[in-house]
């Protein structure tokens, strides 16, 4: 079965410091996996995708993620975080049709 | 470029009565999704349109839930006899093509309430 896990409910970071959001997956067959950012009482906001190629994929506002494929993973990152940055984060699969599927979401919460 | 478009932004709906959304996907998108938010939950999909056609819609309640996107004008989901539980944020998204390498753009959600 295809399925997103974000192991962390919420992550915490002071401002200038580097973030990580982590990202497992499931699938068989190649992954097809999205990073989006949702602020409060707003749609999402597509930040980056790994379709194929080199494992660093960057993305809008200074995200990145790095896919894996021996670990399952596409966990995202940010040198240097904002405050602006806090939000609620999803990673997501494309599964048949081109459906998504979410993880729950993992809230980043940067401090000043 | 006008972005995906979801109408009414709030809704509220006493139980039994119907809801209807809609949704008007970014200019040159033929390929429709709707997605279901539960308060503190990630996002469910629920059914994929194109024009005149549903893909995919495993993700649908059996029952009260259907969805269209005409040859002309918005898609639509429709819920009839709404129930308590079906009070969540309802998001539309959009795509130029159906593959599962392009991504997907999200409107703004229609955000219902059932009392």
């Amino acid at each position: 079965a295809q399925s997103v896990a974000q192991p962390e409910d919420q992550v915490n970071v002071a401002e200038g410091n580097p973030l990580t959001v982590k990202c497992t997956y499931s699938v068989s067959g190649n992954p097809y996996l999205f990073w989006y950012v949702q602020y409060p009482n707003r749609g999402l906001q597509f930040l980056l995708k790994y379709i194929t190629g080199d494992n660093l994929v960057k993305g809008s506002y200074g995200f990145e993620a790095e896919f894996n494929k021996s670990q399952t993973s596409f966990h995202l990152k940010k040198p240097s975080a904002l405050v602006s940055d806090s939000a609620l984060y999803f990673c997501a699969l494309s599964g048949g049709y081109n459906k998504l599927i979410f993880g729950a979401g993992t809230r980043l919460a940067v401090h000043p | 470029n006008a972005g995906v478009m979801q109408n009414p932004r709030h809704l509220v709906r006493r139980r039994g009565q119907e809801a209807r959304l809609r949704c008007s996907p970014m200019k040159g998108h033929s390929h429709v999704y709707w997605y279901r938010q539960l308060p503190e939950e990630g996002l469910k999909f629920m059914v994929y349109l194109q024009k005149e056609n549903i893909i995919d819609e495993s993700g649908m309640p059996k029952e009260r839930f259907s969805a269209e996107f005409p040859k002309e004008g918005p898609s639509i989901l429709r819920i009839q006899q709404v129930v308590r539980g079906d009070s969540a944020a309802y998001f539309c998204a959009s795509s130029p093509r159906g593959q599962g390498i392009y991504e997907q753009y999200f409107g703004p959600g229609t955000r219902l309430t059932v009392t």
